[in-house]
């Protein structure tokens, strides 16, 4: 069974760009959450979907937003790119029927903003 | 609020060493579930166990072992004569019933040297 898959694995960008990222959840998950990881701040959650609608959401700007189709893959979006928002961008599924399923993670989009 | 304390940032130690990793959280829900993962140099989070609030027992797998007290809202994470192989951050984490969002802590870098 594949795991969780994240596209692209690295990605450089300038200030004020925009940006894509990719998840491709494990077969039968419906549940898919997004999580930044910084040096130092651990990982902070951003947003969660399921059967394509949000079911929570963190303290994350208006340039953070997220979306989850059908087949429930998942991409994330960051418009007008910061310094700050460099980091590595975890996504993890579940199957989502319960609130406290373990979470299944892929190897992370390192972005990098220049 | 719900919050995740782990404060150790770094542990080494010499394989075949035993290391305890600290966590407390904080919530005032009084149904929640605890989490370890371990995040190898591969960056993909691994899930190590689940508890929750109303099991204090603790477990036992293997080399590893964890201490849930609620009296110190405490949930460590013991491993018996360390590995090189467990080297890698290790997160605590906290998640409550029906918020699809789950507090990570900072994380503890382990290295084990041989």
């Amino acid at each position: 069974k594949a795991g969780v898959t994240q596209t692209p694995r690295y990605l450089i960008k300038t200030r004020g760009q925009q940006v894509t990222l990719s998840c491709s959840p494990i077969s039968g998950h419906r549940s898919v959450s997004w999580y930044q990881q910084t040096p130092g701040q651990g990982l902070q959650f951003l947003f969660e979907y399921f059967s394509e609608t949000q079911r929570n959401k963190g303290n994350f700007p208006g340039r953070f937003s997220g979306r989850q189709f059908s087949n429930s893959r998942s991409e994330m979006n960051v418009s007008t790119l910061e310094l700050g928002d460099s980091a590595l961008y975890l996504c993890a599924s579940s199957l989502g029927g319960l609130p406290y399923e373990k979470l299944f993670f892929g190897s992370g989009t390192q972005l990098s903003v220049l | 609020a719900q919050k995740v304390t782990q404060a150790q940032t770094e542990i080494s130690v010499v394989e075949k060493e035993d290391v305890t990793l600290d966590c407390v959280y904080e919530t005032r829900d009084t149904t929640y579930y605890l989490f370890w993962y371990k995040q190898p140099p591969s960056g993909e989070l691994v899930f190590l166990i689940r508890r929750n609030s109303f099991d204090e027992q603790n477990e036992i797998s293997g080399r590893y072992s964890w201490n849930f007290q609620k009296s110190t809202s405490s949930f460590n994470f013991t491993i018996t004569a360390s590995q090189v192989v467990d080297s890698a951050v290790y997160f605590c984490a906290l998640t409550t019933s029906g918020t699809y969002k789950y507090i990570f802590g900072t994380g503890t870098r382990l290295k084990v040297l041989a």
